[in-house]
């Protein structure tokens, strides 16, 4: 177990409907990071924080996707108006840079299924 | 932006050989490579990694090799068991943008199936 926690791990929705994921990264670590992954497929880069501050984001992350981590801790990512083409799992990750470390140890995942 | 690419896309070995897992990339910036273990339903483990000013890693019966000079990596696994069975991901990452970003660009992925 990495210590990453993501919650819901499933979620079945309604096209056109809002749903949002949260993600508690491991204790201390600085950065945090949101993937999308498609079956077959690997994981695609979203957004990151360092931090509270939201300091990039993916052309893959279209304006119906908002994420924030409020006092640098855990964080949520919400997808407004669900499409089909949003169903995938959710992956979040986190990192910790002092010391020059580079490892990303992600969560289980939150799997959507919109329909 | 980096690509990498990774082959092949399925590998079937008996139980106690080896097994190899190739990936390129195309940004020569590009300074660490993780390897990741997906099993079913659940997110990529980190199984190893390796920067760039180092040629070979090893742990247990895994390592990884790294040629800056042909930009490409391996995963290596030996004597494996059904238990290395799931998904492999390699995976690439540069200090880039503005932001000092490390965020991981992964390759597809390789289907790894140990025969008992």
């Amino acid at each position: 177990d990495t210590g990453v926690s993501q919650n819901p791990r499933h979620k079945i929705t309604k096209r056109g409907q809002n749903v949002t994921f949260r993600c508690d990264p491991i204790s201390e670590h600085n950065r945090l990071y949101w993937y999308r992954q498609t079956l077959g497929q690997g994981p695609e880069f979203l957004t990151y924080f360092q931090n509270e501050a939201q300091l990039e984001k993916s052309r893959l992350l279209s304006d119906r996707f908002s994420a924030e981590r409020p006092k640098g801790s855990f964080s949520t990512l919400e997808i407004q108006r669900t499409e089909q083409g949003d169903s995938a799992m959710y992956l979040c990750a986190s990192s910790l840079t002092r010391g020059g470390s580079y490892e990303q140890y992600f969560g289980p995942g939150t799997r959507l299924t919109v329909t | 932006g980096e690509n990498v690419e990774q082959h092949p896309s399925t590998l079937s070995v008996q139980e106690g050989d080896s097994a190899v897992i190739k990936c390129t990339y195309s940004d020569s910036a590009s300074n660490y490579f993780p390897w990741y273990k997906q099993e079913l339903g659940k997110g990529p483990q980190l199984i190893i990694d390796i920067r760039s000013n180092v040629g070979e890693k090893k742990d247990q019966r895994i390592a990884v090799t790294l040629n800056k000079t042909a930009k490409h990596f391996s995963l290596h696994i030996t004597e494996t068991q059904p238990e290395d069975s799931a998904v492999y991901f390699c995976a690439a990452s540069t200090r880039g943008g503005d932001t000092g970003r490390r965020a991981l660009t992964f390759g597809s992925g390789t289907r790894l199936q140990v025969q008992p």
